[in-house]
């Protein structure tokens, strides 16, 4: 079975402070993606990425980026987080072919 | 965008019944699954699902692609299916999964 973790279960972080959220998966999975949940908005799609190096801005990239060095890991960069990030993180992956999506556990993130 | 829409939004069985969740989209796609969000927010791949039948247990679910709905199968329900339960799709020409607003299911003892 496809493995995504996700580095921390729960963080806490202060605001302003540069957040790192990494996610990993073990089966070479070509596309990896970055959602957050929230109560009454539903999952919304950050970025994600098709390749090594590449990205996309989802719905809603403001504040964040991204970055994939490596084929295996995803990580999400709050660059100075705020109290509106405060959120469910989900990180997803899937094969280049057609085939379902895998989540990891996910990241609740509260920034004070 | 596509349109995702699930139904009941809301759903209180007693623990040994049977329920029918829907998912109705506008449009025509290469992926669909069923996703069971747990208490602690881990989202469960149920099904991958784009067309036809499949089966898991007390779990089934069915899409008929042409006509644009999917529907999951629960039967002799446990407590320890109660959770959140998402379809979630995408669309023939993009790569992007977009979730409907799930189903609150709660199994009581």
């Amino acid at each position: 079975d496809v493995k995504v973790t996700q580095s921390s279960r729960y963080l806490v972080k202060r605001t302003g402070e540069k957040v790192f959220l990494e996610c990993v998966q073990d089966m070479d999975h070509e596309n990896m993606f970055w959602y957050r949940q929230d109560p009454g908005l539903g999952l919304r799609l950050i970025y994600f990425s098709y390749d090594v190096k590449m990205k996309e801005k989802g719905d809603i990239p403001e504040g964040y980026s991204v970055s994939r060095e490596k084929k295996e890991r995803f990580s999400l960069i709050l660059e100075s987080a705020s109290t509106n990030q405060t959120s469910m993180y989900l990180c997803a992956s899937r094969p280049r072919v057609a085939y379902g999506y895998t989540f990891g556990s996910g990241t609740r993130l509260t920034v004070v | 965008g596509i349109q995702v829409e699930q139904s009941p939004p809301d759903l209180i069985l007693q623990e040994g019944a049977n329920s029918t969740l829907r998912c109705n989209f506008s449009d025509s796609v290469n992926n669909l699954q069923w996703f069971h969000q747990n208490p602690w927010g881990q989202l469960i791949n149920l099904f991958y699902i784009p067309s036809g039948t499949k089966q898991n247990g007390r779990l089934s679910a069915t899409t008929v692609a042409t006509e644009r709905y999917s529907l999951l199968y629960i039967s002799s329900s446990q407590t320890t299916d109660s959770g959140v339960y998402f379809c979630a799709v995408v669309v023939i020409s993009g790569s992007r999964l977009t979730f409907g607003e799930g189903t609150q299911l709660t199994v009581n003892p």
